[in-house]
């Protein structure tokens, strides 16, 4: 049973077109974050909602926004997509605290 | 600030052989780990968590993994090899920040399984 669903698996978008990924869950998980991570590297957390609370972080690029209208969604989206941004997306929920993070499968994001 | 170090980026065993993939830590409170799983083209599925309970930790797909505070160590064992195990596998801690948890990853360890 999927629990954190990420759509699309694949998606591809030209250099300089908006392109909106989504997640979703049904794990009622009051945090939900998301990562950014290239080929060989670690993910690196973007930003997260703490209910309805944005946080981003600091070095997150201005390109990158985020949506969240309800507890089950969470929308990424990057208004100018540039060639340095093809990577794989990953969305993870939690409930805070020192409780694990649990991770969709990922959108693969390709810029043409 | 906690952060985790994963020596080896990549390793390589023989199928049937003990696996053992090295992550130190370096936290001034009680750390809170994970390891993680990441298949080809997939998220990151958790193997297991330390939370303070017990210091040996028993995951899925037999995996295990030994908190020791004197040696700031969690590292992560699997008696015997599986081709299914060639994956990618990180190390995290929690730090926390604001109201969520974050997790900060090590750089990660290649597994790769020979026949």
């Amino acid at each position: 049973d999927a629990m954190v669903i990420q759509n699309p698996r694949y998606q591809v978008t030209q250099f300089g077109k908006p392109v909106t990924l989504s997640c979703s869950q049904t794990l009622n998980h009051n945090v939900m974050y998301w990562y950014q991570q290239k080929s060989s590297q670690a993910p690196k957390l973007l930003f997260h909602y703490y209910d309805k609370d944005f946080n981003n972080e600091a070095d997150t690029p201005d390109n990158f926004q985020s949506r969240r209208p309800n507890t089950s969604f969470c929308f990424l989206d990057i208004r100018s997509p540039g060639l340095g941004d093809a990577a794989m997306y990953l969305c993870a929920t939690s409930w805070g605290g020192n409780q694990p993070q649990h991770f969709g499968d990922g959108t693969r994001l390709s810029i043409l | 600030a906690q952060s985790v170090t994963q020596l080896g980026s990549h390793v390589s065993v023989s199928e049937g052989a003990l696996v053992l993939l090295r992550c130190n830590y370096s936290s001034s409170v009680p750390p809170y780990l994970f390891w993680y799983v990441q298949y080809p083209n997939q998220g990151l599925q958790l193997l297991l968590k330390y939370t303070s309970a017990a210091t040996l930790v028993k995951g899925i797909n037999g995996f295990e993994a030994e908190f020791k505070k004197s040696e700031t160590s969690f590292h992560l064992t699997k008696p015997s090899a599986h081709m299914s195990d060639a994956a990618e596998y990180f190390c995290a801690v929690i730090t926390r920040k604001n109201a969520g948890n974050m997790l900060t990853f090590g750089g990660g360890t290649r597994l790769m399984v020979k026949p």
